[in-house]
């Protein structure tokens, strides 16, 4: 059981390139979320999947894309990097079918935007 | 919108000493809070929780109080080890049921 694991772990961009970041559990969870981490604000909620093939905006979802395709994977997207999205994105998963339950989360991973 | 306010930032206490971390939230229809740790270069990781039908619970040296009458959430950790430096976060609801909404984090740092 791994648990929430997430690829890339680190990655560098310059400017305009594109990428995606694949979040995968295996906890059978309904709740998929992504987070980014910036020092002094805390975790803020980018995007989120409250079951395959929906998704739903977050605190901070602009310059960002997601897709549930699958139960067990979330995916985050990059269309064209900005320096301003230089940070630690983290992925979480929770089980929570009628509400608001613990949400478990992957590594992270350190983007830097050139 | 919503905000959780944590305090202190940064604490810093002698092994064997008793911390506290607090927060204060806004919305008074919040009912699920969670205390998470980060250890460095790793994600957030579940340490207890509470609901809002319960104003204490106790886990392995931690306990969490809750005062919904002033909308205040607070960890303890007793006894603390120089293993439990780290950040910590308190996150809750805000009244949804599919979103958590994170404070900002307290550096704790145990002097040996």
């Amino acid at each position: 059981n791994a648990g929430v694991t997430q690829t890339p772990k680190f990655r560098v961009l310059k400017t305009g390139q594109s990428m995606t970041l694949l979040c995968a559990q295996d906890m059978n969870h309904e709740y998929m979320y992504w987070y980014r981490q910036d020092p002094g604000m805390g975790l803020r909620l980018i995007h989120y999947s409250v079951g395959e093939g929906t998704t739903a905006k977050g605190e901070v979802p602009d310059g960002y894309n997601v897709s549930r395709l699958k139960k067990q994977n979330f995916l985050l997207g990059l269309e064209s990097a900005a320096p301003s999205q230089t940070s630690v994105y983290f992925c979480a998963s929770s089980y929570s079918p009628t509400g608001i339950d613990t949400q478990y989360f992957g590594p992270g991973t350190r983007l830097t935007v050139l | 919108g919503e905000n959780v306010e944590q305090h202190p930032s940064t604490l810093s206490v002698q092994e064997g000493d008793n911390s506290i971390i607090n927060c204060a939230y806004s919305n008074s229809a919040s009912d699920y809070f969670i205390w998470y740790k980060q250890e460095s270069g790793k994600g957030p990781q579940f340490i207890i929780d509470i609901r809002s039908n319960m104003d204490k619970r106790q886990g392995q040296r931690v306990t969490v109080l809750l005062n919904k009458t002033v909308k205040h959430l607070s960890l303890q950790i007793a006894a603390t080890q120089p293993g439990d430096s780290a950040v910590y976060f308190c996150a809750e609801t805000g009244g949804a049921t599919n979103k958590l909404i994170f404070g900002t984090g307290t550096l704790l740092a145990v002097q040996p």
